[in-house]
């Protein structure tokens, strides 16, 4: 099946710098990527969509110059935290999808996940 | 908007027991519905996914129903063993991808 690779899969930073994780389709095009959040013994949250070549849609309540999301090509987004703060910390997962035949028509395939410790 | 909910929260049982998940959905214009399984500290292993237009979709011991007329779906894990021992969540997909998910049951098999 289709493989998405996220990188770090672990990340320690201070508070008031930045972090980027980077999502990659491995062997499929993707027009569209989306970035999660996962608190600790909590599910899923989307965060935004990010469509390739145009500026990520975010979900109500999520900073966008918080957390700048780029779609530079269709087998890449990057998911950049910017000053950090403890807060942030958590567990980042994407998914990528290709839409152009339509809707998708498999399952979702998911990243590995980031998980984002902020000191 | 698509609200996801899980029950039960969590679920121990001992080996060999079959057991049913159940995953409920407020919008029944669901494009997909598809379970995961998630380890602690891991990311998400997609285990079935159910189209809007199936009832059902099988996958070894696996087992997965959709109603979308009552809003629910159901995870049948067959004769579970401890390495079924995990969080199950199930996620109501759109058109374009996105997913809702629910809160997950955190299943405990114990030998």
């Amino acid at each position: 099946g289709a493989v998405v690779s996220q990188h770090p899969s672990r990340v320690i930073c201070k508070s008031g710098t930045s972090v980027k994780i980077e999502c990659r389709s491995l062997d499929f095009q993707a027009t569209t990527m989306f970035w999660y959040r996962q608190f600790p013994k909590q599910s899923l949250m989307l965060m935004a969509t990010s469509n390739e070549g145009s500026k990520a849609t975010y979900e109500q309540g999520v900073e966008k110059d918080k957390f700048l999301i780029n779609h530079a090509s269709l087998t890449l987004s990057t998911l950049t935290v910017t000053s950090a703060h403890p807060e942030d910390s958590s567990f980042y997962i994407c998914s990528a999808v290709d839409l152009r035949a339509g809707g998708p028509t498999g399952e979702l395939f998911f990243g590995e996940g980031s998980r984002l410790t902020v000191l | 908007k698509q609200e996801v909910t899980q029950i039960p929260a969590a679920l121990s049982v001992p080996e060999g027991e079959n057991l049913v998940l159940n995953c409920s959905f407020t919008d029944s214009a669901i494009y997909n519905l598809q379970w995961f399984r998630q380890d602690p500290g891991k990311g998400l292993t997609s285990l079935l996914l159910i189209q809007s237009s199936q009832r059902e979709q099988t996958s070894g011991r696996l087992n997965a129903s959709l109603d979308k007329s009552s809003g629910r779906s159901t995870l049948y894990i067959a004769a579970s063993q401890p390495g079924d021992s995990a969080t199950y969540l199930c996620a109501g997909g759109t058109s374009y991808g996105k997913l809702t998910f629910g809160q997950g049951t955190i299943l405990t098999v114990h030998p």
